[in-house]
């Protein structure tokens, strides 16, 4: 069954640090391009970053560019997310979710497909 | 950056059919995705690729693109189907993937 777990949400100050990860399980994890999406309470979804197959190559949304550092670990088929410069607004639940399928010679599939249940992050003082 | 514009919100009987509009401009020239979310559950992937439905989706889940518009429509309403509904697509000139504003479907 594919699977994907999210951990390390709670409670931080602004400007604090936390790291969330994700692990993955019933699949081939270091074939799938990985994201992290975002839902603020009673909001809707927002892409927060992506990292391909190597982790050589990574893309943010403008809104945590500089502060969040996406990496993954293929070995341990592990997604992680360091959110540092936390600011309240970036209260959300955080959602792993694969995305694009590459094998050597191309690559398709640029759909969200499955996601985790989410962890809770709450930046409050 | 890239905004698709979606509803708030779209009531409809059930029996009847519900069409989830998610626009933008340059929309025709990119794969469009649609996720349903229930109330505290995580988006489940309900459509890809304009038209295509991954598998355990029912066929009364439908996508269509025409011009600035790409549409979910959902045939044969049951109070299940009540959620929120996203559109989603890669967006390759600034590397990333926006999300409509969503819309809440409400079977009345």
């Amino acid at each position: 069954e594919v699977q994907l777990v999210e951990s390390g949400g709670g409670l931080v100050q602004p400007g604090g640090s936390l790291r969330l990860s994700c692990a993955a399980s019933g699949f081939a994890f270091s074939n799938y391009e990985m994201n992290w999406v975002r839902q603020a309470p009673g909001k809707g979804l927002e892409w927060v970053s992506v990292i391909y197959t190597s982790g050589r190559t990574t893309y943010y949304a403008d809104s945590v560019k500089g502060r969040f550092t996406i990496s993954r670990d293929n070995t341990k088929n592990s997604l992680y997310l360091q959110m540092n410069s936390l600011r309240v607004e970036d209260t959300a639940v955080y959602y792993c979710a694969r995305g694009l399928y590459c094998t050597s010679l191309s690559c398709f599939g640029n759909w969200f497909d499955p996601w985790g249940q989410g962890t809770r992050v709450t930046v409050s003082s | 950056s890239y905004v698709l514009t979606q509803p708030p919100s779209v009531s409809v009987a059930p029996g009847q059919t519900a069409r989830i509009p998610c626009g933008e401009n340059n929309i025709g020239s990119k794969n469009v995705h649609w996720y349903r979310q229930k109330p505290g559950q995580a988006p489940v992937l309900v459509v890809y690729n304009d038209s295509d439905r991954p598998s355990g989706i029912p066929e009364r889940f439908s996508g269509a693109k025409s011009g600035n518009t790409a549409t979910l429509t959902i045939s044969r309403v049951e109070a299940g189907d009540e959620a929120d509904y996203y559109c989603q697509v890669w967006d390759g000139s600034s590397n990333q993937a926006p999300f409509g504003g969503g819309t809440k479907l409400t079977v009345l």
